[in-house]
């Protein structure tokens, strides 16, 4: 159990919906990363927060948002969804760990849009 | 621009044979890390190993080796007498600090 964790486990949902994945880093880790892997893309990185502030974008969609609330949660917002968007979403949160910025990943949410 | 490539797409082996997946990185950086990942059909990535740009030791940890090699830019893995409990996808990440570059991962299956 890496301590991050993802809510929901499983999301279906259709095309043109819009909806919210949630996710908790470990304790006292300040940065947060999601990550999509999807068949056609494989994994890629999304977005970075770190205390509450966007540090860094990766191969994020416009209709894809994030935010880290004061909390230190993140939330990652999909909208006006496709097929295309059905993947599986990790959320990684990062700690100090023998000198590196250890990245630890959550158990993911597998989106499914019919 | 930072690169991660797995030629191997999908690799079969028979129990208690050694297999080799291959990782080849490209980035400009002098200092970056290196990883590898497994993930089992349950979907969770597990962390298997990083490696920092100015460590080219080798390690072993059991069954499982890693070669480095700078010159060639190639970060492999070794799986030692393979078990079934070994079949997974298999991924090889770069990171130069922040977020991680995936390769696109090798499947290893392991009959008995």
């Amino acid at each position: 159990d890496s301590g991050v964790t993802q809510t929901p486990k499983h999301l279906i949902t259709a095309t043109g919906q819009r909806v919210t994945l949630r996710c908790s880093p470990r304790s006292g880790d300040l940065s947060v990363y999601w990550y999509q892997q999807s068949l056609d893309q494989g994994l890629q990185f999304l977005i970075q927060y770190y205390n509450g502030e966007e540090r860094a974008k990766g191969n994020i969609l416009e209709r894809f948002s994030a935010q880290q609330f004061p909390d230190l949660h993140s939330e990652l917002n999909l909208s006006s969804l496709e097929l295309g968007d059905s993947a599986l979403y990790f959320c990684a949160s990062s700690g100090w760990r023998d000198g590196y910025n250890e990245q630890f990943f959550g158990p993911g949410t597998r989106l499914t849009v019919l | 621009a930072q690169k991660v490539t797995q030629a191997q797409t999908e690799i079969s082996v028979v129990e208690k044979e050694d297999v080799t997946l291959d990782c080849v990185y490209e980035t400009r950086d002098t200092t970056y890390y290196l990883f590898w990942y497994k993930q089992p059909p349950s979907g969770e990535l597990v962390f298997l190993i990083r490696r920092n740009s100015f460590d080219e030791q080798n390690e072993i940890s059991g069954r499982y080796s890693w070669n480095f090699q700078k010159s060639t830019s190639s970060f492999n893995f070794t799986i030692t007498a393979s078990q079934v409990v070994d079949s997974a996808v298999y991924f090889c990440a770069l990171s130069e600090g922040t977020a991680l570059i995936f390769g696109k991962g090798t499947t290893l299956s392991v009959s008995s």
